[in-house]
């Protein structure tokens, strides 16, 4: 089992619709939750990042971390066709390093 | 806030060439830089981990010798494909950490390597 699995998608929604993406993790010391956004031939850029149990907002942005079940979520409101990118989940602990979900391809429909 | 600098944006070189691609945090002390490989609709592959003035970590079939990673200073570290062939045209990704416990990682912009 990886220890960060994450659905690729593609996923295609009509615009301003809400967007739930999604990835679950399997190391129950993992402190530190993020998401980045990756345009097409572009590097990663760190969205959202939470610490532990709880939600962040940001904007139109949402980032839910539930340790309890492991699970991360990142939510768009109103999504824009801006928005189409790939959407990558990380997640580690107070030592080594990120581990990153395989990214879910998001596309918004005008 | 953080920002990395990764050059060149993209590259084309012979076969049997060797081509560096450098890796710089500009604003912050990079104790550990990390090394991905990206192919097209794929994700994130990581190729190795390194921290500055030692020898990098490299994933399990990553040809060390192949992918030659410098860590020199805190704010740079390169990676040389040599001896390049058609299959090691990716795109390749740095990043950036300056260190737990309240760490990101900061990504590089990426670079466009194809080996004609």
């Amino acid at each position: 089992q990886k220890e960060v699995e994450q659905d690729p998608g593609p996923l295609s929604v009509p615009e301003g619709a809400i967007v739930s993406l999604n990835c679950t993790y399997s190391n129950s010391a993992f402190q530190y939750f993020m998401w980045y956004r990756q345009y097409s031939r572009k590097g990663p850029e760190l969205l959202m990042y939470t610490y532990s149990s709880g939600n962040k907002e940001d904007g139109r942005f949402t980032a839910q971390v539930d340790k309890s079940s492991k699970y991360i979520s990142l939510f768009i409101r109103d999504s824009q066709p801006s928005d189409s990118a790939t959407y990558l989940c990380a997640s580690g602990g107070s030592q080594g390093n990120l581990i990153f979900g395989k990214g879910t391809k998001l596309s918004v429909k005008p | 806030g953080a920002v990395v600098s990764q050059h060149p944006s993209w590259v084309i070189c012979k076969s049997g060439t060797s081509v560096k691609i450098e890796c710089r945090s500009l604003d912050f002390q990079a104790t550990t830089m990390f090394w991905y490989r990206q192919f097209p609709k794929q994700s994130l592959m990581l190729m190795a981990t390194s921290n500055e003035g030692s020898k990098a970590t490299y994933e399990q079939g990553v040809e060390k010798d192949k992918f030659l990673i410098n860590h020199a200073s805190l704010t740079l570290s390169t990676l040389t494909v040599t001896s390049a062939h058609p299959e090691d045209s990716s795109f390749y990704i740095c990043s950036a950490s300056s260190g737990p416990p309240n760490y990101g990682y900061t990504f590089g912009s990426g670079t466009r390597l194809t080996v004609v």
